[in-house]
């Protein structure tokens, strides 16, 4: 089974929709990521946790919102979702105190029309 | 702000052509430099953590070097099962990790 899951893995929806993704991770680690992966661009921070009451921004926060609902589990919100949120996005989580080798999920390619 | 940049974009090889991908950075207080390898459709998967200038670690036909100013990743006689895009990332002294657009390398056999 793998370490980090992410649902769903392929979404389109239209622009104004409030849209959800999901991740859920069994390695038992603390922190947990959001990024967002655009062709040439690289990965982009968009939100992480360092455990459940500690949520903080990234470097591409707006238009987006989290909810850790346990030590497993790491969600990401569209509140309103527009065209220019087309990308990949993935849920990473590093293993706590190391280096940062963050396991990455599969990612969600997501389409707002 | 931290910059990380890759080149070439893309990089084709025959097999058994070796060559070099090339991670040029700028950052606060390094803390690590990472390389990873992203298979379309898929999440990078972490290859490996460089610290300080003279550093190398290799494995199978994938070897990184690090200076102070960039990184290599060698490939030495290349497979097509290598195909990939490479991605390098730099974590600053603030914890945070800052990612290069990545190298697609397309090996023919």
């Amino acid at each position: 089974d793998a370490d980090v899951t992410q649902t769903p893995r392929n979404r389109i929806t239209k622009t104004g929709k409030r849209i959800m993704l999901e991740c859920s991770q069994t390695k038992g680690h603390d922190r947990m990521y959001w990024y967002r992966q655009d062709p040439g661009l690289g990965l982009r921070l968009i939100y992480y946790s360092f455990d459940v009451k500690d949520i903080n921004k990234g470097e591409i926060s707006d238009g987006y919102s989290v909810s850790r609902q346990a030590q497993a589990k790491f969600s990401l919100s569209l509140e309103s979702a527009i065209p220019n949120q087309t990308a990949l996005y993935f849920c990473a989580t590093p293993p706590a105190g190391g280096p940062y080798e963050q396991y990455f999920g599969p990612g969600t390619r997501l389409t707002v029309t | 702000e931290d910059q990380v940049t890759q080149s070439p974009e893309a990089l084709r090889l025959q097999e058994g052509e070796s060559s070099s991908l090339n991670c040029s950075y700028t950052v606060s207080g390094l803390r690590g430099l990472f390389w990873y390898r992203q298979d379309p459709g898929k999440g990078p998967e972490f290859l490996f953590t460089l610290y300080s200038a003279g550093e190398e670690k290799e494995k199978e036909r994938l070897k990184a070097t690090l200076t102070k100013k960039e990184s290599f990743l060698h490939i030495t006689a290349p497979k097509p099962e290598d195909s990939a895009t490479y991605l390098c990332a730099v974590r600053n002294a603030g914890n945070m990790l800052t990612f290069g657009g990545g190298t697609r390398l397309m090996v023919k056999p």
